[in-house]
C-alpha cells in the first residue's frame, strides 16, 4: 500500500514550458485534491475532484488544468509554466464521508521552479 | 468565506519546555471540522487530530493536547515537554462539514516549531 504518490519530487522549467505532474493513489479514495505550498501562505486549493470524470476550481486555479479519467490518478497539468508557479505542489487523498469530513492523506509533494 | 490564522510564524524553545501553537479560525457554518498537521523537515504532511464543530472537549494524545473553544473561534494545540523530533511546520486547517469537505481544506500559514537541545 504506497499511499499517495506523486512525481516528479523535483522538476525545473523553463518559462512558457508545459508540464504534467503526476498523482497516483491506491486506497481507492474518491475525493483527490491538488494544493500548492508557498512561503508565508500556508497551503493553497488548486483543484479538486469527488470522482472519476468529476473536477472543480478551488482557490488558485488559473494557470492548471486536472481530468480524472479514473479513481487513482489525478494529474495536475500546467498549460505555459510562469515563475509565479514555483512552489511545492501536493496532492491529496480522502475517503467518501461516514457521517465525519475524513482526513486528508497526502503525497511526498513535488518541488517545482520555474526560471 | 472561511479564514485560519495562525498568528505565530515562528517558535522556539528547548527540549522539555511545554508551548502552545494558536489557531483562530473564521467561518459562517454551524457544522465545520478543524485539523492539525505536522510537516516535518522531511517535507510530507502528517495528520494529527480531526474536531467537529459540535465537540468542543479537549483531547489529549501522551504529550500532545488540543483546547477547542468555539466561544473564541481558536483550537490551539499544546505539546508538553517538548523533544526535538517535534520541530515542524505545524498547520491549523478547516472544512466545512458536509460530504467531500475533507477534500476542500483552508489552512493557515503554519507555525515553525523549533526545540533546541
Amino acid at each position: 500500500n504506497a499511499g499517495v504518490t506523486q512525481t516528479p519530487k523535483f522538476q525545473v522549467l523553463k518559462t512558457g514550458q508545459s508540464m504534467t505532474l503526476q498523482c497516483a493513489q491506491d486506497m481507492n479514495h474518491e475525493y483527490m485534491s491538488w494544493y500548492r505550498q508557498d512561503p508565508g501562505m500556508g497551503l493553497r486549493l488548486i483543484h479538486y475532484s469527488v470522482g472519476a470524470g468529476i473536477t472543480d476550481q478551488g482557490e488558485v486555479p488559473n494557470g492548471y488544468n486536472v481530468s480524472r479519467s479514473t479513481t487513482e490518478d489525478f494529474p495536475l497539468r500546467l498549460l505555459s509554466a510562469a515563475p509565479s508557479q514555483t512552489s511545492v505542489y501536493f496532492c491529496a487523498s480522502s475517503y467518501e464521508w461516514t457521517g465525519v469530513v475524513p482526513e486528508a492523506f497526502f503525497g511526498q509533494g513535488t518541488r517545482l521552479t520555474v526560471v | 468565506a472561511q479564514k485560519v490564522t495562525q498568528a505565530q510564524t515562528e517558535i522556539s524553545v528547548v527540549e522539555k519546555e511545554d508551548v502552545t501553537l494558536d489557531c483562530v479560525y473564521e467561518t459562517r457554518d454551524t457544522t465545520y471540522y478543524l485539523f492539525w498537521y505536522k510537516q516535518p523537515p522531511s517535507g510530507e504532511l502528517v495528520f494529527l487530530i480531526r474536531r467537529n464543530s459540535f465537540d468542543e472537549q479537549n483531547e489529549i494524545s501522551g504529550r500532545y493536547s488540543w483546547n477547542f473553544q468555539k466561544s473564541t473561534s481558536s483550537f490551539n494545540f499544546t505539546i508538553t515537554a517538548s523533544q526535538v523530533v517535534d520541530s515542524a511546520v505545524y498547520f491549523c486547517a478547516l472544512s466545512k462539514g458536509v460530504t467531500g469537505g475533507g477534500n476542500k481544506l483552508t489552512f493557515g500559514t503554519g507555525t515553525q516549531l523549533k526545540v533546541e537541545l
